[in-house]
């Protein structure tokens, strides 16, 4: 049964703190994505990683660093964070795209994330 | 750019009654396209998908058949049941890395 975990299922920091989301998988899945959910907007994606040390940016990645230093562990990082980052963040992650095929991307449970 | 939109909710229905939740796409070449679903305090699991034109996605009693021709995706079930009270995701397969994009979501709330 294919595991993703996040480190915390709610947090509430101050403005201007410096924030870890931790993300890990147990199936050896070399992709994995930060995502963000807010309502009416669906799923954002912040950044994502192929590989061990790469990253790539996604749709919205202001304000946000991520760390992938071990294949099953991925960090998204709120360097300061601000209250529009008030928000569920939702790590997932897949095998590579093979072909033409799709390769179904697995959800943890999400953090919701509060900053006052 | 590639974008998902789905009918907005949420969506109330009886139990038993039949369900249809709309998705158009826009995108360029043939993406894969996705149903995921979202329970009460969990994360996103796959429903159903469809990776080419006229394919059939199905699973628990939910259907979704690839239109090319209308772009779209839709959501059905024949007869629904308050468990699947939900939120419910259409999204499609980007060009690279597996990267998904996601619709708005719909809220469905099914009453006994």
């Amino acid at each position: 049964d294919v595991k993703v975990t996040q480190s915390s299922r709610y947090l509430v920091k101050r403005t201007g703190e410096k924030v870890f989301l931790e993300c890990v998988q147990d199936m050896d899945h070399e992709n994995m994505f930060w995502y963000r959910q807010d309502p009416g907007l669906g799923l954002r994606l912040i950044y994502f990683s192929y590989d061990v040390k790469m990253k790539e940016k996604g749709d919205i990645p202001e304000g946000y660093s991520v760390s992938r230093e071990k294949k099953e562990r991925f960090s998204l990082i709120l360097e300061s964070a601000s209250t529009n980052q008030t928000s569920m963040y939702l790590c997932a992650s897949s095998f590579p795209q093979t072909g033409s095929s799709y390769n179904e991307q697995f959800f943890g449970p999400g953090t919701r994330l509060t900053v006052l | 750019g590639d974008s998902v939109t789905q009918m907005e909710g949420p969506v109330t229905l009886s139990e038993e009654a039949f369900l249809t939740i709309n998705c158009t796409y826009t995108a360029t070449g043939y993406p894969s396209l996705f149903w995921y679903v979202q329970y009460p305090g969990e994360g996103l699991q796959l429903l159903l998908k469809a990776t080419k034109a006229d394919d059939k996605g199905s699973n628990k009693g939910f259907e979704a058949t690839y239109r090319k021709e209308t772009t779209s995706f839709h959501l059905e079930k024949g007869s629904v049941q308050v468990s699947d009270s939900a939120v419910y995701f259409c999204a499609l397969g980007g060009k690279y890395g597996n990267k998904l994009v996601f619709g708005a979501g719909t809220i469905l709330r099914v009453k006994s």
